[in-house]
């Protein structure tokens, strides 16, 4: 969706931290999402984030959000082969309807 | 066996054929939800149904028409197919919300790839 916004492309060396932005317009969201899509499968929710947190850590990933600039991040450290995926972005305007962006297609490299 | 499963996996279709793409969850959800993904434009939602008898437009629904025939089914048609329709499409689930976090979590199926020639 063209109201969230993230880059294509992000190519990693396996052991790198791995960094995908996101930058989004509804600050009414409840919500912010990082959903993550192996190759020939459906999208999975990875992470979450409540709108009034400035920071969640679950394991390897860390959420940040900005809200004053409406970014948002995920943090994969110690990225593996098995993180090679693309990671959605999204914001709920709404509890029930997600608005999500293109997609950042990661490529984990050895 | 998979919550959520689409029907067909693959279809390869002629311009002007009527397509049918099924959906059916097995997860009790209330909610479902038709998606089409295009490389470098994300997941655009088509049609979303919150019950049987609720059905509302997506931001592009022109084109598609859908059927909730039970809780576990949503169906996604195409009446007339045309080439720029070619796509991913994915179904999706989601449970009722209320005071469970996150609300927005969507279940999705494994996709079904249609080819329009």
């Amino acid at each position: 969706g063209e109201d969230v916004e993230q880059s294509l492309f992000l190519s990693v060396r396996e052991g790198d931290s791995s960094v995908i932005n996101c930058t989004y317009t509804d600050s009414s969201s409840t919500y912010l999402y990082w959903y993550k899509q192996e190759p020939g499968a459906g999208l999975q929710l990875l992470t979450y984030i409540f709108s009034n947190m400035d920071m969640k850590q679950d394991q390897r990933l860390t959420v940040l959000l900005n809200k004053k600039d409406k970014h948002l991040s995920l943090r994969i450290a110690d990225t593996q082969t098995g993180d090679s995926a693309i990671y959605f972005c999204a914001e709920s305007p709404n509890d029930y309807k997600l608005s999500f962006g293109a997609g950042t297609t990661v490529t984990v490299r050895a | 066996d998979a919550d959520v499963t689409q029907t067909p996996r693959n279809r390869i279709t002629k311009t002007g054929k009527r397509i049918m793409l099924e959906c059916s969850q097995t997860k009790g959800h209330d909610r479902m939800y038709w998606y089409r993904q295009d490389p470098g434009l994300g997941l655009r939602l088509i049609y979303y149904s919150f019950d049987v008898k609720d059905i509302n437009k997506g931001e592009i629904s022109d084109g598609y028409s859908v059927s909730r025939q039970a809780q576990a089914k949503f169906s996604l048609s195409l009446e007339s197919a045309i080439p720029n329709q070619t796509a991913l499409y994915f179904c999706a689930t989601s449970d009722r919300g209320g005071d469970r976090a996150p609300t927005g979590e969507l279940f999705f199926g494994e996709g079904s790839r249609l080819t329009v020639l």
